[in-house]
């Protein structure tokens, strides 16, 4: 089956950095996105990636490794407007998106 | 931001109630889907349509029924709601299949089955 992993919940401090981790089994990939939604709002897009590597976008990076089916989502400098959910999503050999059930960050001032 | 338009936001039904759910789209895009998000659960796809009159089934789709007569417009029916269909439904639009292009999510409709 495919599966799409991410922690549930995490914490961390107003300033500080989080890394928000994403591993995936899925049949044949075609990228992967994350996207982020506040409490009771629409998910909106954040990053795709579907090379190996780093793709930085101000405070926000997201890191793939197709060999290990795994990403990462890093925030800098976070904010409180940075307390959201953030969901992982994997295209697979048929375009089809498998979505993650998404990581409750909240931030602590 | 993407013009999409979710009608109604919020919905309160009886159980064996017919309910259709609407998304219009400003933005002329060829893709639209209907998800259903849930706690614990992934966003998961009921229906999707690549163009007009052309729909097919997601991996959630029974007791689901879609149309979409026009570019602007995907409907979504429950010909007969059940508690289990209680849920916020997000529709969604891309201008293209590619597998970089991502989605526009409406604001959702929270649907309450009785």
């Amino acid at each position: 089956g495919q599966n799409i992993d991410q922690p549930t919940e995490m914490t961390a401090t107003e300033g500080a950095i989080v890394q928000i981790n994403c591993t995936y089994q899925t049949s044949g990939f075609n990228g992967l996105f994350w996207y982020q939604q506040h409490a009771g709002e629409a998910p909106t897009f954040l990053s795709y990636n579907v090379l190996d590597g780093l793709e930085e976008k101000g405070r926000f990076s997201s890191f793939l490794s197709r060999s290990k089916g795994y990403s990462y989502l890093l925030l800098k400098e976070l904010q409180m407007k940075d307390s959201a959910s953030y969901l992982c999503a994997v295209s697979d050999s048929n375009y089809q998106l498998i979505w993650g059930a998404g990581t409750k960050l909240i931030i602590k001032p | 931001d993407a013009g999409i338009t979710q009608s109604p936001r919020h919905k309160v039904t009886e159980t064996g109630t017919p309910v259709t759910l609407r998304c219009h789209q400003t933005e002329n895009h060829r893709y639209m889907y209907w998800y259903r998000q849930d706690p614990g659960h992934g966003l998961r796809l009921i229906h999707y349509s690549y163009g007009v009159k052309d729909t097919d089934k997601g991996e959630v789709s029974d007791g689901y029924s879609v149309s979409r007569s026009k570019t602007e417009d995907f409907l979504l029916t429950l010909e007969s709601a059940t508690s289990s269909q209680t849920s916020v439904y997000f529709c969604a639009i891309s201008d293209s299949e590619d597998s970089g292009s991502p989605l526009h999510f409406g604001n959702g409709t929270r649907l309450t089955v009785t």
